[in-house]
């Protein structure tokens, strides 16, 4: 079964704005991915955040993950056109040695 | 070249037939995956392997198999093709501390069976 929810499923916006996206998950954790895809390619990694952080940032990206309510979130601020694309969550539960994906957000940014 | 390269990048078979996809990486990792992806269920995993003697069924093996031919090679197979098998199939690697590293993708297999 799948690990992440992502909500919302879907998100436009404009250039410049920030984007924000949210990731359920059921079980306890070692940590928690987001990856990106681009139309059809594959999957590039872009933060980790392990279960005893609460709050990582890595370039205009800015994630935050509360254990007690198994959840995440990704912010992409000041978005870009380039952003456009789908963000999946995934999790690596305590025990299972492997990443579970959530159904993924599509984000698209309009120039 | 790539990190992790998948062959071939599209195919089109018909039901019945038996099919490789093939997978091979230059980052020296232990730990491959397959995952497959289908519109609106995100990905999948298929089967995975923590090193050439380690072989695991991951949440949707019936109908695949696989074989660790070397540190860096990673096939899949689907033995008789059916067109539910229709997907994007990816490949993926992690460092042997899997759980603390990210995962790096190949760019995939579009695989129709018709």
């Amino acid at each position: 079964s799948q690990q992440g929810e992502e909500d919302p499923q879907a998100l436009s916006i404009q250039e410049g704005e920030n984007a924000t996206m949210n990731c359920s998950y059921k079980t306890s954790i070692n940590n928690l991915q987001w990856y990106r895809q681009n139309s059809g390619r594959g999957l590039v990694h872009l933060i980790l955040i392990r279960s005893n952080e609460r709050e990582k940032h890595s370039g205009r990206l800015r994630v935050t993950l509360d254990t007690s309510k198994k959840s995440s979130s990704l912010l992409i601020t000041a978005s870009r056109a380039a952003d456009t694309a789908s963000y999946f969550c995934a999790t690596d539960a305590r025990g299972n040695n492997r990443l579970a994906f959530g159904k993924g957000n599509q984000v698209v940014v309009i120039p | 070249d790539a990190d992790v390269t998948q062959t071939p990048r599209n195919r089109i078979t018909k039901t019945g037939k038996r099919i490789m996809l093939e997978c091979s990486q230059t980052k020296g990792h232990d730990r491959m995956y397959w995952y497959r992806q289908d519109p609106g269920l995100g990905l999948r995993l298929i089967y995975y392997s923590f090193d050439v003697k380690d072989i695991n069924k991951g949440e949707i093996s019936d109908g695949y198999s696989v074989s660790r031919q070397a540190q860096a090679k990673f096939s899949l197979s689907l033995e008789s093709a059916i067109p539910n098998q229709t997907a994007l199939y990816f490949c993926a690697t992690s460092d042997y501390r899997g759980a603390n590293y990210g995962y790096t993708f190949g760019s995939g297999t579009r695989l129709t069976v018709v």
